[in-house]
């Protein structure tokens, strides 16, 4: 069964500075890797994905993530975050059907 | 847009009470899926559907079963509810279609007294 590592479960930022939450994953065959968040009071959503093709998958809201294949990596980047940004974020990888989620990291940017 | 609804925002209940949570798409979707959040730990499989009266275990199934009787509703039932039951409950949908994500609902807060 596939599995997911996030780091730094806890993150405090300001306004304009740069966002990099990691994502290592362990699974032996073909995956499909999500970044999703979930703003405060609100549902999980979508925020990119990577199913083949260029590694490096742009998403909603300034939001990118590259696939490293060598190092079983998916990490999620935003060069300046906003106050908006405040959310919880959630990487996924899909194997045999299924999703198995990180445990998230808490992102708290302060105006 | 797809649309997953879960029946109830908050719930309170009773240790060793039986609890039905429901959740219906509006997408056709053929899979649907259980999990609960709790802090620290992530979003964790409970049970999930590929097909009407079908079923799965995801990771953590003890003490939860399903039922799919239409496309469109999974059931997630807690059959004697305990307090380490408390938790947020997430229903999810997604195609079979390839290279599709899966679509979450609201989310239930469940508390058990």
């Amino acid at each position: 069964a596939q599995s997911v590592s996030q780091h730094n479960h806890h993150v405090i930022l300001s306004e304009a500075a740069s966002l990099e939450l990691g994502c290592n994953y362990s699974y032996g065959g073909t995956v499909n890797l999500f970044w999703y968040v979930q703003y405060p009071g609100q549902h999980l959503q979508l925020l990119l994905k990577y199913f083949s093709g260029d590694p490096l998958v742009k998403g909603i809201k300034g939001f990118e993530a590259e696939f490293i294949k060598s190092k079983f990596s998916f990490n999620l980047r935003k060069p300046s975050v906003q106050w908006s940004d405040t959310a919880e974020y959630f990487c996924a990888v899909k194997g045999n059907n299924r999703l198995a989620f990180g445990k998230g990291n808490q992102v708290v940017v302060i105006p | 847009d797809v649309k997953v609804t879960q029946s109830s925002r908050y719930l309170v209940k009773r240790t060793g009470e039986k609890v039905f949570l429901e959740c219906v798409q509006d997408m056709d979707h053929e899979n649907m899926f259980w999990y609960r959040q709790d802090p620290g730990l992530g979003l964790r499989l409970i049970y999930f559907s590929y097909d009407v009266k079908m079923k799965e275990k995801g990771d953590i199934p003890e003490g939860y079963s399903v039922s799919r009787e239409k496309k469109e509703r999974f059931s997630l039932i807690l059959e004697s509810a305990s307090t380490n039951q408390t938790s947020m409950y997430l229903c999810a949908s997604s195609s079979d279609r390839r290279n599709q994500p899966q679509h979450f609902g609201d989310g239930t807060r469940l508390s058990i007294l």
